[in-house]
């Protein structure tokens, strides 16, 4: 059975601070995605880590893939308010577009 | 260019209806999966299709059905509804292979 596993599930961290949320799969694969869901909207693509030792970046936020280790990182820096809301990391294992979810990590940026 | 529309938004039903949830990918995507997700957790994968023809269920009751048609919009058919099938049911169009899924805004179902 296929496992993605996000840690930590809870975050809340001030303004300016740095962190990183942990993505662990069980399979192999070489699709790993990022999504951003605020509470009662849908899902908002984040990142898209398509080889081992994918890097990338958008503003404040960094993500990386490492698909030997089963890992994919996704770095917080300087944190502002804007960015809470829970993410979502997706593991695409067959053919493409059958995603399978990690638990989520809600993250409050508190002022 | 319109993104990923899905309808109805919200929904109300009583146990033992059935349901259907509609949508439409965005032009020139082929390929639509649909998935559930219950409050407080990761969305669950239900199905996918491409070019008309199933290319992936996931772990759902034979309750669930779904079906593509040739403009590549799609219906999501649940049927004798339990109270636990209220969620909120989105829907991704992409190209294969993916170069990221679009996800429509949600249709979210109660079951009363």
């Amino acid at each position: 059975e296929l496992k993605v596993e996000q840690n930590p599930l809870f975050l809340s961290m001030q303004e300016g601070k740095n962190y990183t949320i942990y993505c662990n799969y069980s399979t192999t694969s070489d699709r790993l995605y990022w999504y951003r869901q605020d509470p009662g909207k849908s899902l908002e693509s984040l990142f898209v880590l398509l080889s081992n030792g994918a890097v990338k970046q958008e503003g404040r936020l960094m993500a990386s893939l490492d698909t030997k280790a089963r890992l994919s990182t996704l770095h917080i820096t300087a944190a502002v308010h804007d960015l809470s809301a829970t993410y979502f990391c997706a593991v695409d294992i067959i053919t493409g577009n059958q995603f399978y979810f990690g638990t989520g990590t809600s993250l409050t940026v508190i002022p | 260019d319109a993104g990923v529309t899905q309808s109805p938004t919200h929904l109300i039903k009583t146990r033992g209806q059935q349901v259907t949830l509609r949508c439409s990918p965005i032009s020139g995507h082929k390929s639509v999966s649909w998935y559930q997700q219950v409050l407080g957790q990761g969305p669950q994968f239900i199905f996918q299709y491409y070019e008309k023809e199933e290319r992936g269920r996931g772990n759902f009751p034979d309750r669930f059905s779904a079906r593509q048609f040739p403009n590549y919009s799609s219906e999501l058919n649940v049927n004798a509804l339990l109270l636990g099938d209220s969620a909120l049911y989105l829907c991704a169009s992409t190209t294969l292979p993916p170069v990221a899924a679009f996800f429509g805004q949600g249709t979210r179902l109660t079951v009363v």
